[in-house]
Order: structure tokens, then C-alpha cells, then sequence
């Protein structure tokens, strides 16, 4: 498709599960990006992929938390042994120019831990 | 740490008046800035950006300001019309950085 996406769109989680988020950005596009989003707040940066670059993980909130992106394109945010403070929309951007340009946002996955 | 902010959580206005949505932020290094709108389930939506060598842009009905003295951005939208309701959020950016958001600023449009 022309735009990023994300699946699944909605995730239930019983604590202490793990759970894998997925993004497919804009094909071609270079930087991909994780943000989460707790009800009603603005977007807490995660973590950052530019090309082969090592990725910028400095928002990752705890060890639970890792991405990887394969191949340049798809990228997997997986969560381990979930917390009910994990709840949150995660949302996926891709940029084909870097961190200095306008993002494109996926709709974003709501998890929500019971 | 450093954040990027907005004066009022919520804006409401009469269709047909013209919108101004304030950011303040604090870190003089950024160089960039947009803003986005987010409507109800959906993800953020880029509007327009600034980069800090100008002062002010236009896109179509909306204008971004940019106050590099007082660090301050603004976000102006002409004319506002009920699909403009939605939440705004600026975010700044320094060189080889991912965007940095504000809390938004959610904008009600009355017919």
C-alpha cells in the first residue's frame, strides 16, 4: 500500500505475556520510527532506524522492550512480560530523509494488558 | 529533560473565526519543527513545518510561526471549519534525532 502500516490494529494481552507489534513502512523509505502514546498524552519517542545505521534506542522505557527491523523494511516491536502500564497506542512512522523531515504515521496498534 | 510544550490543553472556536494553537519549547539547538494533527483513532497527520532560518510559512488556510527569541511556535488555521476539530501537536527536532512531541492542544470547531 502507498502508506505505513501497522498490525494488528488492536492487541489483548493478559500480564506477563509477550506481544509482537509489526510495521511495514512506505517502501523506500529509509527511517522508521516507534512511538507509544498513553491516553490523552502527546507521543513518547521509543525507538529509530536510519538505513544500516545502529538503531537510536535511547527511548526504550525498560530491558522488556526491543525492535528490530529486517531487510531495511518490516520492523517487529516486541514487548516482554507485559505490565498493565504498557498500555498504550504504539504508533510507527517512516521518513525517506531522516529525522530532519516530515514523518509519515501508521494508525497505530492499541495493546492493552488485562 | 527537554520538552516541547503547549500553552492550552483545549481551544474551542466558531466556524469561520481564524485558530491559533502556541507551543513553547526549550531546546535553542532545534532546527526544525512541524506540527501535526491526530484525529480520534487514527495517527498523526503532518500539516506544515519551519526550520529555524525562517520565521514564518504558509501552507493552504494555515500558517506556522516561529520565534527563535523566545522560543515559541505557533500555529495559525484560517477560517477553521468543523474538520479541523481534532488534537494538534507540535514537535521539534535537533540534527540526527527522531522528533521530540508536545502534550497536544485538542481544537473543537462549533457550527
Amino acid at each position: 500500500g502507498a502508506g505505513v502500516s501497522q498490525s494488528p490494529s488492536n492487541k489483548v494481552t493478559e500480564k506477563g505475556k509477550d506481544v509482537e507489534l509489526r510495521c511495514d513502512p512506505i517502501s523506500g523509505h529509509t527511517a522508521l520510527y516507534w512511538y507509544r502514546q498513553s491516553l490523552g498524552q502527546g507521543l513518547e519517542f521509543l525507538i529509530y532506524f536510519q538505513g544500516n545505521s545502529a538503531p537510536d534506542k535511547s527511548g526504550l522505557p525498560s530491558d522488556r522492550f526491543s525492535a528490530e527491523r529486517t531487510g531495511g523494511s518490516v520492523s517487529t516491536l516486541t514487548i516482554q512480560r507485559t505490565q498493565q502500564e504498557d498500555s498504550a497506542v504504539y504508533l510507527c512512522a517512516s521518513s525517506s530523509q531522516g529525522a530532519d523531515y516530515g514523518y509519515t504515521f501508521g494508525s497505530g496498534t492499541r495493546l492493552t494488558v488485562v | 529533560g527537554e520538552s516541547v510544550g503547549l500553552h492550552l490543553p483545549t481551544l474551542s472556536v466558531q466556524e469561520g473565526d481564524n485558530s491559533i494553537i502556541n507551543c513553547a519549547y526549550s531546546n535553542s539547538a532545534s532546527d526544525y519543527f512541524i506540527w501535526y494533527k491526530q484525529e480520534s483513532g487514527k495517527g498523526p497527520q503532518f500539516i506544515i513545518d519551519i526550520r529555524s532560518n525562517m520565521d514564518k510559512r504558509q501552507g493552504q488556510r494555515v500558517t506556522v510561526l516561529l520565534n527563535k527569541t523566545v522560543k515559541h511556535l505557533s500555529l495559525q488555521i484560517a477560517a477553521t471549519q468543523p474538520g479541523d476539530s481534532a488534537v494538534y501537536f507540535c514537535a521539534e527536532n535537533k540534527a540526527g534525532t527522531a522528533l521530540i512531541f508536545g502534550k497536544g492542544t485538542t481544537l473543537s470547531v462549533s457550527s
